[in-house]
């Protein structure tokens, strides 16, 4: 069985530039979660989609956005990049809501 | 969620069994407890999780005091490829609960297992 896949797996981009990144769940799963894990910092919790619908959100700005496919993918998108965006992101999904959580293997993003 | 405490790193032989143990005092009934581990830059690796009875699985056991407030992470024969920061979460599984879908991080226990 395939895992969570995430691309891409490095991205670039300069400040105020936008940033997209993708996530496909386990099969079978519906929800997809998203975290952020700076340079030296503990994993932040982002987004939660649960049947195409935004059901939890962290302490994030509003620039970070995103949405859920009706293929239960995901896209986490983040608008006028600041240097501090600089991160691996992560994406999980699980089967059911708010169940196990099973995660990517991360796009790392750089801000420069 | 209830808060866990955990050393924030321990050392282990290869091929010796690896104990990582998790305070959880204030944990509520209906909060169960997670362990995943991340090696270094991928994404964290579920292991196991538990409410009240000892779990085991192909990977670890999980063994829970009796009072539910601490538990201990078992890696029976540790490998240089177990070396990785171990968290400990505990939980509401489902929509109940304030952490409403997500998982809260800590700071984990950094577990490095020498030859």
């Amino acid at each position: 069985e395939a895992g969570v896949t995430q691309s891409p797996t490095h991205l670039i981009k300069t400040r105020g530039q936008q940033a997209t990144l993708r996530c496909s769940p386990i099969s079978g799963h519906t929800s997809v979660y998203w975290y952020q894990q700076a340079l030296g910092l503990g994993l932040q919790f982002l987004l939660w989609y649960d049947e195409g619908e935004e059901r939890n959100r962290g302490n994030f700005p509003p620039r970070f956005s995103g949405r859920q496919f009706p293929n239960y993918s995901s896209e986490l998108n983040v608008n006028a990049l600041e240097l501090e965006d600089s991160a691996l992101y992560l994406c999980a999904s699980s089967q059911d809501r708010a169940e196990t959580q099973y995660f990517g293997p991360g796009t790392r993003l750089l801000v420069l | 969620d209830a808060k866990t405490t955990q050393p924030p790193s321990m050392d282990c032989a290869e091929g010796r069994a690896a104990n990582l143990p998790c305070n959880h005092s204030t944990i509520s009934g209906n909060e169960y407890v997670y362990w995943y581990r991340q090696i270094h830059s991928q994404g964290p690796q579920y292991i196991i999780h538990g409410l009240k009875n000892n779990e085991t699985n192909e990977m670890a056991s999980l063994i829970i005091t009796e009072d539910r407030k601490s538990s201990t992470l078992i890696l029976p024969h540790a490998t240089l490829r177990d070396t990785a920061v171990y968290y400990c979460i505990v939980r509401v599984r489902g929509l109940g609960g304030t952490s409403y879908g997500k998982l809260t991080f800590g700071q984990g226990t950094i577990l490095t297992v020498h030859p």
